[in-house]
């Protein structure tokens, strides 16, 4: 399984949107709707931002929304804060061989 | 709370072997699936592997297929990984992590356990 792919490094200023694609292949994102968005913070444990293309977990800022159309998914951070500044990793269920494919990974800043 | 930690990482030469383990707490680990992900400093994540809630089930990386093995001690709340023939490329920062059990996610994390193979 090859990762999916993101684009490395998104940036935009305070209050603004970005959004973070996540394109993948038949096996993965373009079958299942069950691609999942992880923030990550230097030094810390990636932590859960959505589930299943668009559901966020209870506690996550609704900020955080995802979408999916045909091989790629995608995550949009609205109300951009300094607190976002962080990398954010892609998951997609891929069958039961081989279950789990991350995406490559895109750090984004905070002008 | 939930959480878990990982512990067991350290320096092994090429070739050799070590055993990880991933202590859980706060939630019913013997009805949750467990995975383990890895990650090279500065590099992104890796699915390594899974496990059912019973052991009955695994699942692994191609890249260490045939070499890591997963387990769990429903008991012990304890997640394992023993890892064999150890390469280079194996060197990395080892989570664990539970899969939701209502959905595809995976919403518990530790904070690692380091692994570094080098002669």
């Amino acid at each position: 399984q090859s990762a999916l792919t993101q684009p490395a490094s998104v940036s935009g200023s305070p209050g603004q949107s970005i959004t973070i694609s996540c394109t993948g292949t038949s096996s993965d994102v373009g079958t299942y709707d069950l691609v999942s968005w992880y923030q990550q913070h230097p030094g810390k444990a990636p932590k859960l931002l959505i589930y299943e293309g668009r559901k966020r977990p209870s506690g996550v800022s609704n900020r955080f929304s995802g979408s999916k159309s045909g091989y790629t998914a995608s995550l949009t951070i609205s109300g951009l804060q300094a607190e976002d500044e962080a990398d954010y990793y892609c998951c997609s269920y891929a069958g039961s061989s081989s279950p789990y494919v991350f995406g490559s990974g895109t750090k984004v800043a905070v002008l | 709370e939930m959480q878990v930690v990982e512990s067991g990482g350290g320096l092994v030469q090429p070739g050799g072997s070590l055993r990880l383990s991933c202590a859980a707490s706060g939630f019913t680990f013997s009805t949750s699936w467990m995975n383990w992900v890895r990650q090279v400093p500065g590099k992104g994540l890796v699915w390594v592997s899974r496990i059912n809630n019973d052991g009955s089930s695994t699942r692994y990386a191609d890249s260490v297929k045939g070499r890591f093995t997963v387990s769990r001690d429903n008991a012990k709340n304890t997640l394992y990984l023993q890892m064999n023939n150890l390469r280079a490329e194996d060197t990395a920062l080892y989570y664990c992590a539970r899969d939701n059990l209502d959905y595809y996610g995976m919403d518990v994390w530790g904070q690692g356990t380091t692994v570094t193979v080098s002669s």
